[in-house]
């Protein structure tokens, strides 16, 4: 399967609780990258997972953690939600050799209620 | 730190008008710079980047490092050109590589 899927769609949470977001990269992509979307804003780079270690991190508290797995899914967990937390979250993956080309998912719509 | 600043949320142009959305960018090191478009319910794809020097769908972009910026121009708008821009500069952090993007220009083509 080619391209870069990304599920739920939308999701609805209410503060406190705990969220799992998932991605499936495209294939040969060992590179994967998650950034949030508030209305109105550019993405946010979260983090960046490179052959399943994490090799980059943005401005994001430790509630907002990963994994990547073999198969060139991830996910992205966010702990303990906060009303800001509500954003697109979009999943983007490319082949760890380049340093362009990034192939963007959909995203999740996370609403914290 | 790096930023990138695009002044203008919204863009209106009528068809066959030139077109430039502009990009300012702060970085202390040597800058890549890319245009991502995210059309109508559609997801974010990259336009074009500034290492390669190409025309995409008849925009193209020139990095002036002078005045810190990366404007996207296109002599004659199309209505398929209306979407969503996002100017964007990569940076190395901790081994890997970030996007950091401006806050987007929605761009309308009128007939």
């Amino acid at each position: 399967e080619t391209g870069v899927t990304q599920s739920p769609t939308h999701l609805i949470k209410t503060r406190g609780q705990q969220v799992t977001l998932r991605c499936s990269s495209q294939s040969g992509h060992n590179t994967v990258s998650w950034y949030q979307q508030a209305l109105g804003q550019g993405p946010q780079f979260i983090f960046q997972y490179y052959r399943e270690e994490e090799n980059g991190r943005g401005n994001f508290p430790p509630r907002f953690s990963g994994l990547q797995f073999p198969n060139y899914s991830s996910e992205l967990n966010v702990n303990a939600l906060e009303l800001d937390d509500s954003a697109l979250y979009l999943c983007a993956s490319r082949n760890g050799q380049e340093t362009y080309g990034y192939t963007f998912g959909s995203g999740t719509r996370l609403t914290v209620v | 730190a790096q930023r990138v600043t695009q002044p203008e949320k919204l863009l209106s142009v009528f068809k066959g008008a030139p077109v430039e959305l502009k990009c300012n960018y702060s970085y202390s090191g040597s800058p890549e710079l890319f245009w991502y478009v995210q059309y109508s319910r559609q997801r974010l794809q990259l336009l074009l980047r500034h290492i390669s020097r190409e025309s995409i769908k008849g925009f193209t972009a020139d990095l002036n490092k002078g005045e810190t910026s990366f404007h996207l121009k296109k002599p004659f708008a199309q209505e398929e050109d209306s979407a969503m821009y996002y100017c964007a500069l990569t940076s190395v952090t901790g081994g890997g590589n970030k996007l950091t993007f401006g806050t987007g220009t929605q761009l309308k083509v009128e007939l």
